[in-house]
């Protein structure tokens, strides 16, 4: 059964404070998807990372995906109240038509102002 | 920008009633999903469908559930015959390739 864990699963920070999330798995992701879910809505897509080593930004996000494509990171930089939300980590193995997705349990971000 | 759509946004029914949730996936996508989030729990895969078949499905996605793809445009879940435990957000979800867009989700209780 493949997992994906995430961490932590609650983070609190002040205004301006740098953050990283991870997302961990002993599972090889043939893809990894970023999503941001408000309370009540559905998840919304911020990036997806396929190749082992990849970054990408999106302004003050960050994302990597790991060498092994096992892992991957979000850090924000100088967060702001805006970025408050629910952070959820989804893998895809794609094989063949199969690309269901494998989610993290997420992470929930408070930026204090 | 195209964007997944569901309807209703709610529903409540009754234990042992069947409900139809509504997706109109992105158009030029050709892989289709359902998913489901009990709340404080985490999404959950149900059931993908590619070249109007089911490709992949979930334990959870028993012989009470069905997926239909009536016309060129609608994606449909179907409950037979609703459980209590059924309750929860249901999302729709569609993709070219590897990259799935969701839609807002519908919310079922189930009393």
């Amino acid at each position: 059964t493949q997992l994906l864990e995430q961490s932590p699963q609650f983070l609190s920070i002040q205004e301006g404070e740098n953050l990283t999330v991870y997302c961990n798995s002993s599972s090889v992701f043939s893809s990894l998807q970023w999503y941001r879910q408000e309370p009540g809505e559905g998840p919304v897509l911020l990036v997806t990372v396929v190749t082992g080593g990849e970054v990408k930004k999106l302004k003050r996000l960050t994302f990597q995906f790991g060498d092994a494509r096992k892992d991957s990171s979000l850090h924000i930089t100088a967060a702001q109240p805006g970025d408050t939300g629910l952070y959820l980590c989804a893998g895809a193995s794609n094989a063949g038509n199969n690309r269901k997705l494998i989610w993290g349990l997420g992470t929930s971000l408070a930026v204090n102002p | 920008e195209p964007e997944v759509t569901q309807t209703p946004s709610h529903q409540v029914t009754q234990m042992g009633q069947e409900v139809i949730l509504r997706c109109v996936p992105i158009s030029n996508h050709l892989y289709f999903y359902w998913y489901r989030q009990i709340l404080g729990q985490k999404v959950e895969f149900l059931v993908s469908f590619y070249n109007n078949e089911i490709s992949e499905k979930s334990e959870i996605f028993d012989d009470q559930f069905s997926v239909e793809r009536p016309d060129g445009s609608n994606f449909t879940l179907k409950i037979r015959s609703t459980k209590l435990e059924d309750s929860a957000m249901y999302f729709c979800a569609s993709s070219a390739l590897w990259t799935q867009y969701f839609g807002p989700g519908t919310r079922l209780l189930v009393l």
